[in-house]
């Protein structure tokens, strides 16, 4: 079993949807979760992190973490063409000094006007 | 800030061929990554760097050796390329382990 598994679509929604991102893993001793995107032929960049368990909102987005469930969302609210681009779940330990960063493999969303 | 860059952005080798990728970042950041990013494969980490002078193997580290010259500065190197080290390759650095700032990428084909 990898340790993170998220399902890389593609999922394809009208504009002005809602859109939920869903990544699962097994390590629980994961700390950090991270959402980021990618634009086609361009670097991923960081969306939002979490610690723990928890919601966390920023604008048109919220992260969940459902610890006990090893279970992590994205949630995009009335969905825009431009929000057109891979989405990428990350996690990380960071006991023991480790700065590892483990990705999903994406999941490719397009938003259609 | 230029942020992290990478040169080249294309590259065409043939097997068994050398080369050198250079990624910079201008951030003071003292951890520094390159991964590699293939269809259906996700990112996955090459080599890790967490400060001068000191470098760990990440999931795929075979068939690559890296070099932190300074705290801006981390190369990959491919000492005889195969065919299965086409990909796109990615540098990253971080100050605080949460939030990495990925570069543009280098596009390499190995024929």
């Amino acid at each position: 079993q990898k340790e993170v598994e998220q399902d890389p679509g593609p999922l394809s929604v009208p504009e002005g949807a809602i859109v939920s991102l869903n990544c699962t893993y097994s390590n629980s001793a994961f700390q950090y979760f991270m959402w980021y995107r990618q634009y086609s032929r361009k670097g991923p960049e960081l969306l939002m992190y979490t610690y723990s368990s928890g919601n966390k909102e920023d604008g048109r987005f919220t992260a969940q973490v459902d610890k006990s469930s090893k279970y992590i969302s994205l949630f995009i609210r009335d969905s825009q063409p431009s929000d057109s681009a891979t989405y990428l779940c990350a996690m990380m330990n960071l006991q023991g000094g480790s700065e590892k960063l483990v990705f999903g493999k994406g999941t490719k969303l397009t938003v259609n006007p | 800030n230029a942020g992290v860059t990478q040169t080249p952005k294309f590259q065409v080798l043939k097997t068994g061929q050398s080369m050198t990728l250079q990624c910079a970042q201008d951030m003071n950041h003292n951890s520094m990554y390159w991964y590699r990013q293939d269809p259906g494969m996700g990112l996955r980490l090459i080599y890790y760097s967490a400060s001068e002078g000191t470098t760990d193997k990440g999931e795929v580290p075979n068939g690559y050796n890296v070099s932190r010259l300074n705290k801006r500065e981390f190369s990959l190197r491919l000492e005889s390329a195969a065919p299965s080290q086409t990909s796109v390759y990615f540098c990253a650095s971080t100050l605080t382990g949460r939030e990495q700032y990925f570069g543009p990428g280098t596009r390499l084909t190995v024929t």
